[in-house]
C-alpha cells in the first residue's frame, strides 16, 4: 500500500526556469511533509518542510505548497540549476503515537536541469 | 558539528553470513531511525530507536534483523545469514527530539553474493 506517491519518475527542466515536482498522500493522519535530495552513493538531504497547519513554505529557491483537501504537495525550485539535478523524496509523518518518528517516503523523482 | 557517520560505506557478504551495520547519529541527537532502499525503490521505515530502547520496529523482518543503541557507542543494525534479497542500502538518520528533522548519513551499500 503506497500511502504517498511521486508519480512522475522524471523531470527535465531548461537552467533558470522552474522545476515543480508533485507529491500525492492517501492518509489524512499525516501531519508533516518534508522533501529530501538525493544524490548517487549518498544519503537524503534534508531540504524544506511544511506542518499541515500550512498551506506554504518558503526557504530561498525552494518553495513547498501543501493542498490537504486535496491531499497533493509540490515543490518549486526557481530558478532552477544544474546543481539542481539529483533524486528528490518527499516523505510524510505521521501524528503522534508511537509512529511519530516513521516516515514514509514517494519513490523519489529524477530531476535533471539543463545548462 | 560531524553528520551522521555510517560504517562500512560498502559491505559484501556471502549467503549466510551476518552483516553488523553501524550508525553514529549527529551530536546531541538521541534518536535514531533506520530505513531500507531496495533498488528502483524509495526509502522503506524499518526501526525508530532511542537510547536502550527500541520505540518501533513495525518496519522490521520479523525474522533475522535485529537492531540496538546501546548506551554507550554507535547504533547497529544486524542482519543474520543474510540472503540476496538483503542486498540494499541501509540509511540511517538522526534527530535531536522525535518531533525535529531526520538527518541521514550516506548509507552502507550491502551486496550478498
Amino acid at each position: 500500500d503506497q500511502q504517498v506517491k511521486q508519480n512522475s519518475p522524471s523531470l527535465s527542466v531548461q537552467e533558470g526556469r522552474i522545476s515543480i515536482l508533485n507529491c500525492d498522500y492517501t492518509n489524512s493522519m499525516f501531519d508533516y511533509f518534508l522533501w529530501y535530495k538525493k544524490y548517487p552513493a549518498e544519503g537524503p538531504t534534508f531540504l524544506i518542510s511544511i506542518s499541515s497547519i500550512k498551506d506554504k513554505n518558503e526557504d530561498g529557491r525552494f518553495t513547498v505548497f501543501l493542498n490537504k483537501s486535496a491531499k497533493h504537495l509540490s515543490l518549486h525550485i526557481v530558478p532552477s540549476q544544474p546543481g539542481d539535478s539529483a533524486v528528490y523524496f518527499c516523505a510524510a509523518r505521521l501524528a503522534g503515537g508511537t509512529s511519530y518518528g516513521k516516515l514514509t517516503f514517494g519513490q523519489g523523482t529524477i530531476l535533471t536541469v539543463h545548462p | 558539528n560531524a553528520g551522521v557517520m555510517q560504517n562500512p560505506r560498502h559491505l559484501v557478504r556471502r549467503r549466510g553470513q551476518e552483516a553488523r551495520l553501524r550508525c553514529s547519529p549527529m551530536k546531541g541527537h538521541s534518536h535514531v531511525y533506520w530505513y531500507r532502499q531496495l533498488p528502483e525503490e524509495g526509502l522503506k521505515f524499518m526501526v525508530y530507536l532511542q537510547k536502550e530502547n527500541i520505540i518501533d520496529e513495525s518496519g522490521m523482518p520479523k525474522e533475522r534483523f535485529s537492531a540496538e543503541f546501546p548506551k554507550e557507542g554507535p547504533s547497529i543494525l544486524r542482519i543474520q545469514q543474510v540472503v540476496r534479497g538483503d542486498s540494499a542500502a541501509y540509511f540511517c538518520a538522526s534527530s535531536p527530539r522525535k518531533e525535529e528533522t531526520q538527518y541521514f548519513g550516506p548509507g552502507t551499500r550491502l551486496l550478498v553474493l
